[in-house]
C-alpha cells in the first residue's frame, strides 16, 4: 500500500529564515503529491503542488522539490513569518484520487 | 477559506450509535472525498464519490458508508459507532486530479 511520512515531527525558525520540511513516499508509482497547511481547528489549506514530470515548483515564498529517484520530497518556505507556524502535510496519490497523507511536521515560527 | 461546507460543526454521540455527517462541495467540483484525522495525526482517506459513484475507499470497515447527491454534495454514515471513531472528519472536493480544497471539519466525540 500507500505511505507517506515526514522526517521531523517538529521544527522551530527563527523569523526570516528559511524552512525546509521533508517528506519520504513509499510508492513509486505516485505520481501527483501537494504540500498542505493545517492550523489549529481548521481543515488543511493547499500550498502547492507537483506532478512527477517535474522536479521543482516554485509559489509565493515557496518550493517544492521531487526526487522521485529516493522517493523524497521537500517543502522549502523563504523568510518565514509568525504566520507560517502550523501543521504541514505532503500527500501523494496515483492518478490525483486517493491521497495518502503523511503525519505532519509542526512548524513553529519564532519572533 | 474554500467554498467547501461542513455541518455540523461538533457532535457527540455514545457508542452504538449512528451518525450523518454532510458536506458541500466547491462549486464547480464534482469529485469529493472524506479523510478521518485522530488527533496529532494526519489525515486517512475513507472514500472518494465521483459524479455519485464510490471511487476508491481506503482501510475502513463497511460501517462506514457514504452518498452522493446530483448537486455533489455528500453524506457520511457512521454506523455502531465505536470509541475510536472520535475524530475530526474532512469532507474535499475537487476535479478529478486536481488539488482537493477541504472543508472545517466536523468533530465527532463517540462516548
Amino acid at each position: 500500500g500507500e505511505s507517506v511520512g515526514l522526517h521531523l515531527p517538529t521544527l522551530s525558525v527563527q523569523e526570516g529564515d528559511n524552512s525546509i520540511i521533508n517528506c519520504a513516499y513509499s510508492n513509486s508509482a505516485s505520481d501527483y503529491f501537494i504540500w498542505y497547511k493545517q492550523e489549529s481547528g481548521k481543515g488543511p489549506q493547499f500550498i502547492i503542488d507537483i506532478r512527477s514530470n517535474m522536479d521543482k515548483r516554485q509559489g509565493q515564498r515557496v518550493t517544492v522539490l521531487l526526487n522521485k529517484t529516493v522517493k523524497h520530497l521537500s517543502l522549502q518556505i523563504a523568510a518565514t513569518q509568525p504566520g507560517d507556524s502550523a501543521v504541514y502535510f505532503c500527500a501523494g496519490s496515483r492518478y490525483g484520487n486517493q491521497f495518502y497523507f503523511g503525519t505532519g511536521t509542526s512548524l513553529t515560527v519564532i519572533p | 477559506e474554500t467554498g467547501v461546507t461542513q455541518s455540523p460543526t461538533h457532535l457527540i454521540k455514545t457508542r452504538g450509535q449512528q451518525v450523518t455527517l454532510r458536506c458541500s462541495s466547491q462549486s464547480g467540483h464534482n469529485t469529493v472525498s472524506w479523510y478521518q484525522q485522530a488527533l496529532g495525526q494526519g489525515p486517512q482517506f475513507i472514500f472518494q464519490y465521483y459524479r455519485e459513484e464510490e471511487n476508491g475507499r481506503g482501510n475502513f470497515p463497511p460501517r462506514f458508508s457514504g452518498l452522493q447527491f446530483p448537486n455533489y454534495s455528500s453524506e457520511l454514515n457512521v454506523n455502531a459507532l465505536e470509541l475510536d471513531d472520535s475524530a475530526l472528519y474532512l469532507c474535499a472536493s475537487s476535479q478529478p486530479g486536481t488539488p482537493e480544497w477541504f472543508g472545517p471539519g466536523t468533530r465527532l466525540l463517540v462516548l
